[in-house]
């Protein structure tokens, strides 16, 4: 049973351009959601957070939404960069469960 | 936030023998995690390493296979015993300071990873 998902193994997008990567859950009773960015050879690394009392949050170039009523959050890159192609991993806790559940994985290749 | 320096980065092993990885946070920690994540795919939880306890596994993992030290707050090694190809994988150490997500914040701090091939 798969409770948190992403769709899509690989998305392209144009440097300069806006990347949009997307995450669905199952369980109602997530209320913590992250997304972490990793390079080949590399351990992953957190970008941003949210939790399930907001609807966005913003730091940067990196704005996270979440609709809770479609159980969906989605991660925005602008503008995109060369240095943003790299696995994009969303991931989802219940309140005070220490452990994370993790999507598939997203590729996101930036081309110039 | 927490660094974690993680070692061995890479190792090749022949089957039948043991690997020992180590994680060290550069901070006292609540939680720290092992992970394998196979090629191309998502990361799978071994176990919690619970400090001055037995680790709890998840399905699927077992202590004689996969035994797991947390001597402090600070550091842990996971094992990897008796190994055979399918064992092949990066193997991930992770820590969440703080209250471990009972303040609803819930950050993992990942190491680079170990990666390892049996032969």
């Amino acid at each position: 049973d798969q409770q948190v998902k992403q769709n899509s193994p690989s998305l392209s997008v144009q440097e300069g351009r806006i990347s949009i990567l997307n995450c669905d859950y199952t369980n109602s009773m997530f209320d913590y959601f992250l997304w972490y960015k990793k390079y080949p050879a590399e351990g992953p690394t957190f970008l941003i957070s949210i939790s399930s009392i907001k609807d966005k949050n913003e730091d940067g170039r990196f704005t996270v939404f979440l609709n809770k009523s479609a159980k969906h959050l989605s991660l925005h890159i602008v503008p995109s960069q060369p240095g943003d192609s790299a696995v994009y991993f969303c991931a989802a806790s219940e309140f005070r469960n220490y452990q994370l559940i993790w999507g598939a994985g997203t590729k996101l290749i930036i081309k110039p | 936030s927490a660094v974690i320096s993680q070692k061995p980065s890479r190792d090749i092993c022949q089957r039948g023998t043991s690997l020992t990885i180590q994680c060290q946070v550069d901070s006292q920690v609540t939680m720290m995690f092992w992970y394998r994540q196979q090629p191309g795919q998502s990361l799978t939880l071994i176990a919690t390493a619970n400090q001055g306890s037995e680790a709890t596994y998840e399905s699927g993992f077992v202590i004689d296979k996969f035994p797991i030290s947390r001597p402090n707050l600070t550091f842990s090694t996971l094992t990897v015993s008796n190994m055979s190809p399918e064992d092949s994988s990066i193997y991930l150490c992770s820590a969440t300071p703080g209250t471990g997500g009972l303040d609803g914040e819930n950050i993992q701090y990942f190491g680079a990873g170990t990666r390892l091939s049996v032969l």
